[in-house]
């Protein structure tokens, strides 16, 4: 079970956003995050809890292994409001965190 | 440009079926394994299944096992889902995303499901 916290935040353009998603079991570093902007398609931003994905913009980060692992948006751009969720690839059934909404 | 794009969403009564298909573009469909991916109104995302490229291997979400059959024709780049007993709790988007090395890379834009009287 992937737990991500908040569930929600508010925040201002440039702000830096940290989002933390924690694994009831040890996944090592087997975490994705996505971004999704309603009615989309969800987004693959970051894999294996650290590595950006092509074409993903550098404010975009991601750290942690074991259990607990977070997403940080150095500076909040208008684009970036949306909903992130994290994913465990570790066991073969790929289970999503709840999501975070950023919103102004 | 690497694409998918799902089709055979609708509305059907609950006890019906549907067989959706994810058609790609792009790239060579055989090489990748693929998941089907379903999103209800308003809520997150939920893992539906999972089949290796050459259908060797193929996973389930305990929620549409029994149900639900994942498949792949790769020479018709495309693969599908067909859904059997199909209840209020199965409506939502469904998503087709591409399984690279362990991370969703691609995804389709979605194709809606509805189940309702």
């Amino acid at each position: 079970q992937m737990t991500q916290s908040p569930s929600s935040l508010s925040a201002s353009v440039g702000d830096r956003v940290t989002i933390t998603c924690r694994s009831s079991q040890i996944i090592a570093t087997y975490l994705n995050w996505y971004q999704q902007k309603p009615g989309k398609a969800p987004r693959l931003l970051i894999y294996s809890a650290s590595s950006l994905h092509t074409g993903v913009p550098s404010r975009f980060s991601g750290s942690g292994s074991g259990t607990d692992f977070t997403l940080t948006i150095s500076s909040l751009q208008p684009e970036d409001f949306a909903t992130y969720y994290c994913q465990q690839s570790y066991s073969t059934s790929l289970t999503f965190g709840g999501g975070t909404k950023v919103d102004i | 440009e690497e694409q998918l794009v799902e089709s055979g969403g609708g509305l059907v009564q609950p006890g019906g079926s549907l067989r959706l298909s994810c058609a790609a573009s792009g790239f060579t469909l055989s090489g990748y394994s693929m998941n089907w991916v379903r999103q209800a109104p308003g809520k997150g995302l939920e893992w539906v299944s999972y089949i290796t490229t050459s259908s060797s291997t193929i996973y389930y979400a305990n929620s549409v096992k029994g149900r639900f059959t994942i498949s792949r024709d790769n020479a018709k780049n495309s693969v599908y889902l067909q859904m059997n007993s199909l209840s209020a709790e199965d409506t939502a988007v469904y998503f087709c995303a591409r399984d690279n090395r362990l991370m969703l890379d691609v995804w389709g834009e979605g194709t809606t499901v509805t189940v309702s009287s």
